[in-house]
């Protein structure tokens, strides 16, 4: 597997708490990204960083802001979790060119109660 | 912007019989697709990926893809499932606006393989 661990693996919070999730890659790739799992849905791109503070928003950013202050840590904020934001996340990286893979963490199950 | 259909949510197929799982894109230029597996509970694997290099893509476990540019399709074969085979799989494009890389997931298919 490709040097990159998601943490926490489980989490459950209440409504209305601000929740951190970190991606850290051995790898050194540029590219970092952030999806939700949901039925129904596939995954569906939340946010994604080309480099050091440089981050852009996916087709379901609200709720969610990142940062990436190092080249080996992307993190995920829920400014203020709702029960929508009940999901699986994942965490991707990869390297420069079209025709490369994106490699993915084992995922973080969050629970919003 | 790109993006991938995958044809059925669900497929079931006897164990020794074909696997045919269906994915259309929709592209303004020639796409980078990719099809990966994800095993229950787990992450995501990637089983193959289409370069332009060939139009007929092998993967890993004996699995592969053919690139059909007149059909706009990348459907996922294999000659004979086996039970292990049971997952979800999913069609991705790599889309590029603005020189930066992202990856556009269909919705999946969750394959079934009966004994």
């Amino acid at each position: 597997d490709a040097g990159i661990t998601q943490s926490p693996r489980h989490k459950v919070t209440e409504t209305g708490t601000p929740v951190t999730l970190r991606c850290h890659q051995t790898e050194n790739h540029r590219y970092m990204y952030w999806y939700r799992q949901d039925p129904g849905h596939g995954l569906r791109l939340i946010h994604y960083s080309y480099g050091v503070k440089d981050t852009d928003k996916g087709e379901v950013s609200d709720g969610y802001s990142v940062s990436r202050s190092k080249t080996e840590d992307f993190l995920l904020t829920l400014e203020s979790a709702t029960s929508s934001q009940t999901s699986v996340y994942f965490c991707a990286i990869s390297g420069v060119g079209l025709n490369t893979e994106a490699f993915f963490g084992q995922g973080t199950r969050l629970t919003v109660v | 912007a790109q993006s991938v259909t995958q044809l059925d949510s669900h497929v079931s197929v006897s164990e020794g019989t074909p696997v045919l799982l269906r994915c259309n894109y929709s592209s303004s230029y020639s796409p980078s697709l990719f099809w990966y597996v994800q095993h229950p509970n787990k992450g995501l694997q990637l089983l193959l990926k289409y370069t332009s290099a060939a139009t007929l893509v092998k993967g890993i476990n004996g699995f592969e893809a053919e690139f059909k540019k007149s059909e706009t399709s990348f459907h996922l074969t294999k000659p004979s499932a086996h039970m292990s085979d049971a997952a979800e799989y999913f069609c991705v494009v790599s889309d590029n606006p603005s020189g930066t890389y992202k990856y556009i997931f269909g919705t999946g298919t969750r394959l079934k393989v009966l004994a």
